[in-house]
């Protein structure tokens, strides 16, 4: 069985562009959740959807925003970027939006901001 | 709120020692509780979960047990190798949600 696939692995961007980045979760799998890493805050909550929803929200400005589709393939979107904004965002996908439930994470996406 | 917190790193350990990375955790209801692996350049990996109290999650020769008494997780094991090298995650989700709340992380080198 294929794993969370993320694309593109490296984005190069400038302040003030914005970025789309996607994530295919696992076969089967209908929730996905973003996170950032970043070396100063760490793992931090981006967005958690399922079946096409937002669940929950983390505690991101409006330029942080996400989808998912019908096929369950989810897409985060930011806009106007800022120099803080580089990171490594991560995608997760689970069976089921349950807190029993196992999150299997993609490679990453590696934004860099200049 | 809800919060895990880790032993701080870095952690650097000889071939074959014995492990142990502390986890402590505040949250409000019963969470599962969850240790996670960062390889250089990954993404990360499960390595063992529990989702009640005095569950005992184990992987590779790791072990947790869900202490509910002490609000604690933490992470042990034996004999560590040098591919046990890694950024070791703490976490915890809450009843209702998917979401992961995550300990600052534990960098851990093993040398031969």
């Amino acid at each position: 069985k294929a794993g969370v696939t993320q694309t593109p692995r490296y984005l190069i961007k400038t302040r003030g562009q914005q970025v789309t980045l996607s994530c295919s979760p696992i076969s089967g799998h209908r929730s996905v959740s973003w996170y950032q890493q970043t070396p100063g805050q760490g793992l931090q909550f981006l967005f958690e959807y399922f079946s096409e929803t937002q669940r929950n929200k983390g505690n991101f400005p409006g330029r942080f925003s996400g989808r998912q589709f019908s096929n369950s393939r989810s897409e985060m979107n930011v806009s106007t970027l800022e120099l803080g904004d580089s990171a490594l965002y991560l995608c997760a996908s689970g069976s089921f939006p349950g807190h029993t439930d196992t999150q299997y994470f993609g490679p990453g996406t590696r934004l860099t901001v200049l | 709120g809800n919060s895990v917190t880790q032993m701080e790193g870095p952690v650097t350990l000889s071939e074959e020692a014995f492990l142990t990375i502390n986890c402590t955790y505040t949250a409000t209801g019963y969470p599962s509780l969850f240790w996670y692996v960062q390889y250089p350049g990954e993404g990360l990996q499960l390595l063992l979960k529990a989702t009640k109290a005095d569950d005992k999650g184990s992987n590779k020769g790791f072990e947790a047990t869900y202490r509910k008494e002490t609000t604690s997780f933490h992470l042990e094991k034996g004999s560590v190798q040098v591919s046990d090298s890694a950024v070791y995650f703490c976490a915890l989700s809450l009843q209702g949600a998917q979401k992961l709340v995550f300990g600052q992380g534990t960098r851990l080198t093993i040398n031969p």
